[in-house]
């Protein structure tokens, strides 16, 4: 496609349940990256890869948060054990390479923990 | 830790004022900084990116300065017009290091 996608655009679950965040980047962007962004404020950082492998792992909350990208192009971004509080817009951008280079983000997925 | 500060978070100007956004940050080694704007529930657009050797880039009614050895980045919008009103973030890049700011929110009146 043309820009990033991400599916689903809103998800709804209960606390406690398990959740998969997909992110489709542009053609050819080697780097991804997602972010968690609560009302009022700016994306937080949560992990980047660069190519299959996570660069940098360090703004994942705690270990109910893991990424992959098996293949160097989707995404996925796992929650396990869902709590309220995690409860936000989750973004995904891409860039052709990690620095340097501009982002392009994908709509988000607004996540809702009841 | 890299802290990115947005100053106001809020401005409302009526059409045709230039708009002046500020960001500032505490650790000026940087690999370039970025500014994006995102409108309500969407995603970000990137406007403009400043690699750290540049002091400035441009695009149309956009300018954006960079000064590393202050930590400021400021974005300039000439002549502003109501589809101007989104909210404006500035993110730092700190060779994968990534910071944003909480953004500028901004309207303009017609």
């Amino acid at each position: 496609g043309a820009g990033v996608s991400q599916t689903p655009s809103n998800k709804v679950t209960e606390k406690g349940k398990y959740v998969e965040l997909r992110c489709d980047p542009i053609s050819g962007h080697t780097a991804l990256y997602w972010y968690r962004q609560s009302l009022g404020q700016g994306p937080e950082f949560l992990i980047y890869f660069q190519g299959t492998g996570a660069a940098d792992d360090s703004g994942l909350p705690n270990d109910r948060f893991f990424a992959v990208r098996p293949e160097g192009s989707v995404s996925t971004l796992k929650i396990q054990r869902t709590e309220r509080g995690d409860s936000a817009v989750y973004l995904c951008a891409s860039s052709l390479t990690p620095t340097g280079n501009e982002q392009f983000f994908g709509p988000g997925t607004r996540l809702t923990v009841l | 830790k890299q802290e990115v500060t947005q100053i106001p978070a809020a401005l409302s100007v009526p059409e045709g004022e230039n708009l002046v956004l500020n960001c500032s940050f505490t650790d000026s080694a940087i690999y370039n900084l970025q500014w994006f704007r995102q409108d309500p529930g969407k995603g970000l657009t990137s406007l403009l990116l400043i690699q750290s050797s540049q002091r400035e880039q441009t695009s149309g009614r956009l300018n954006a300065s960079l000064d590393k050895s202050s930590g400021r980045s400021t974005l300039y919008i000439a002549a502003s017009q109501p589809g101007d009103s989104a909210t404006y973030l500035c993110e730092t890049d700190s060779w994968g290091k990534l910071q944003f700011g909480a953004g500028t929110q901004v309207v303009v009146t017609p």
